[in-house]
């Protein structure tokens, strides 16, 4: 079956450093993978969408600079959080659309506390 | 935000009852998901849509494009199907997911 794993499941960092997410799409070859926060009023936002061969878009409020993703091939995608602040807290989930079926499967989810 | 209007934002069932959640849709959208999120923050796949109807056990889901909405039918509710429900639609152009806000559903006995 389609999984994707993401990395650390918890975190905690100190306001002002950087911390680092990873994503890994197991059982299906990812077509794209997309970021989003969700906030503890359960909103998402959408942070950016990255598809092989194509640049990286980020939505509005965010930015490669605050936000760098890497997504070396089809399985695997990470994300830093440079210079974390309070308002970066919230679950960071991952999204791999299945290049077959086009369903978008999700990973558990980073939770990020910052302090 | 206002793309996906999900409805109701909080559903109170008791066990073997039938309820229905609601997406309307502000944009053209080519397919919907279904999600149920669990208190830890995982969210299982529900149904995958194309305009039209699954079925899976006790729940069924509808997307019509030309109306613009999506529907989640919980039939015979069980306790195991408490936790928060996110349909989210993907637009033309082939974007990334946009959410709805959820319902989140308690199931009683």
């Amino acid at each position: 079956g389609a999984l994707v794993y993401q990395y650390p499941r918890r975190t905690i960092c100190k306001s002002g450093t950087s911390m680092r997410m990873e994503c890994q799409a197991v059982g299906f070859q990812a077509t794209s993978v997309a970021w989003y926060r969700q906030s503890p009023q359960k909103t998402f936002e959408l942070i950016a969408l990255s598809t092989v061969n194509s640049a990286i878009k980020y939505e509005q409020n965010f930015t490669q600079e605050k936000f760098p993703i890497s997504h070396p091939n089809l399985s695997f995608s990470s994300m830093t959080v440079l210079n974390a602040y309070l308002e970066d807290r919230g679950l960071y989930l991952c999204g791999a659309r299945d290049l077959d079926s086009y369903e978008q499967y999700f990973g558990p989810g980073t939770r990020l506390t910052v302090l | 935000g206002d793309q996906v209007k999900q409805s109701p934002s909080a559903l109170s069932l008791q066990e073997g009852t039938n309820s229905a959640l609601r997406c309307n849709f502000s944009i053209a959208t080519t397919t919907v998901q279904w999600f149920l999120q669990n208190p830890r923050g995982s969210l299982m796949n529900l149904f995958y849509l194309v305009p039209g109807t699954k079925e899976n056990g006790r729940l069924k889901s509808t997307f019509n494009s030309k109306e613009s909405y999506s529907t989640l039918h919980i039939r015979d509710a069980q306790l195991e199907d408490s936790g928060t429900y996110f349909c989210a639609a993907e637009a033309q152009g082939g974007r990334a997911l946009i959410f709805g806000t959820g319902t989140t559903v308690s199931v009683s006995p």
